[in-house]
């Protein structure tokens, strides 16, 4: 089955306790992509991936680090976790190494938590 | 960067009513996607519409793009419960290149 997966589903941590969260597609995408939902906010893009080695900075960086090592993973850390990175996060991958030109596919999301 | 917006940010309908749904955009883009949420899920894609599209249909969905007003409308005949759920425009970026933005989103409430 075609999907993209996201570990934990759900994490509460502590402020400054670094953690990672996992992405992985099995679709062979090139496009992979991490966003985090706020309420009234939509969806707001924290990096991107056009292909493995390519990342790029979305609209809200700050506090997170990506690496793309493999096509198919796609992981998201957290250096120092802050309160305010408190969010529901979903990792998503594309076709192409554009992420708007095909439809993303979204992972069923990551609640995290810090106190 | 908010690229689209939509509008209104909540709706209520009745089960069978028409459910019209609004998202503008800023500077010109090369497509236009929507995409549903059900409530705290993945995000589920609809229908891309490319900038030299007019209109797509797909089941009960419309959408159409004005490319001179900058918006676009998704229209879902027929609603049902189950399309209760909340709907987001995607566009690309003001500044071009690889970036995805997203509406804050219309929160639509069919009731049976």
């Amino acid at each position: 089955e075609a999907q993209v997966t996201q570990n934990p589903r759900y994490l509460i941590t502590v402020t400054g306790k670094k953690l990672t969260v996992t992405c992985s597609q099995n679709m062979n995408h090139e496009y992979m992509s991490w966003y985090r939902q706020d309420p009234g906010l939509g969806l707001r893009q924290i990096y991107y991936s056009m292909n493995v080695e390519v990342t790029d900075k979305g609209d809200v960086p700050e506090g997170y680090k990506v690496s793309r090592k493999e096509k198919r993973n796609f992981p998201l850390i957290l250096e120092s976790p802050s309160p305010n990175q408190t969010s529901l996060y979903f990792c998503a991958s594309s076709l192409s190494g554009t992420g708007w030109a095909h439809e993303q596919y979204f992972g069923p999301g990551t609640r995290l938590t810090v106190t | 960067s908010q690229q689209g917006e939509e509008d209104p940010q909540a709706l209520s309908i009745q089960e069978g009513e028409n459910a019209t749904m609004n998202c503008s955009y800023k500077t010109s883009i090369n497509n236009l996607q929507w995409y549903r949420q059900n409530s705290g899920r993945g995000l589920v894609h609809l229908i891309l519409i490319r900038s030299n599209e007019r209109e797509k249909h797909s089941g009960r969905l419309r959408v159409t793009l004005d490319t001179s007003k900058k918006s676009s409308s998704l229209l879902i005949t027929a609603s049902r419960a189950a399309d209760t759920a909340s709907y987001f425009c995607a566009t690309d970026a003001e500044s071009g290149g690889f970036k995805t933005i997203f509406g804050a989103g219309t929160r639509l409430f069919v009731k049976a």
